[in-house]
């Protein structure tokens, strides 16, 4: 079956360590996303990518980093210079049409301790 | 630029009762709009969709959505409320970029009770 796959689904992370978190899709799509989820918040985007070795920063970028090096896989590293990393992250891939819906993973739900 | 505003954090309804929750947008361009629905510790999955037509859109478990222009509004909507509707509901709008891109903004959410 077709779809994203996310992992690990928790992750605890000391103060002051880099954690990456890994986002894998088989549906061929050319981008990808990266959202933070926070209670009342609503979903933030942190990256996107539109096509292989190219991505852009999106609303809170601040604290994270990327790659695209495959069409497939699309990871989230966060670093110490994130102040409040403790969050739910979703991936999701979508086309480059518009009118396309976005498809998730189950999300990463990430505690500093 | 675009944006969603989803009236109400929390929403709570009677089994049995109709589900409301509201959704407007703006948009400088013609929108593309979503509903989508999140359980607990799960990612999102798409309800329903409108893109260019029929305004009314009809969606999964019984969701449907109408999409109103002069309004601005893109309200989700089902008849009679069942327990498996608890759950967190997101309008999302998404418009398209020269260069063939999307961006895809996000509401802040709805989290619909339903009350035995």
């Amino acid at each position: 079956d077709g779809g994203i796959t996310q992992s690990p689904k928790y992750l605890f992370r000391k103060e002051g360590q880099n954690v990456t978190l890994s986002c894998e899709q088989n549906l061929n799509h050319d981008a990808m996303y990266w959202y933070r989820q926070d209670p009342g918040q609503g979903l933030r985007l942190i990256y996107y990518s539109q096509i292989v070795n190219d991505f852009q920063k999106g609303d809170i970028a601040e604290g994270y980093s990327v790659s695209r090096e495959k069409k497939e896989s699309f990871p989230l590293t966060v670093t110490s210079a994130q102040k409040n990393p403790t969050a739910f992250y979703l991936c999701a891939s979508s086309t480059r049409a518009p009118n396309t819906e976005a498809f998730f993973g189950q999300g990463t739900r990430l505690t500093v301790v | 630029a675009q944006s969603v505003t989803q009236l109400g954090s929390h929403v709570s309804v009677s089994e049995g009762a109709l589900v409301l929750l509201r959704c407007n947008y703006s948009s400088s361009v013609p929108p593309y709009l979503f509903w989508y629905v999140q359980y607990p510790n799960q990612g999102l999955q798409l309800l329903l969709k409108y893109t260019t037509g029929a305004t009314l859109v009809k969606g999964i478990n019984g969701f449907e959505a109408e999409f109103k222009k002069s309004e601005t509004s893109f309200h989700l909507t089902k008849p009679s409320a069942h327990m498996s509707d608890a759950a967190e509901y997101f309008c999302a709008v998404s418009v398209g970029f020269s260069g063939g891109y999307q961006k895809v903004t996000f509401g802040t959410g709805t989290k619909l009770q339903v009350i035995p």
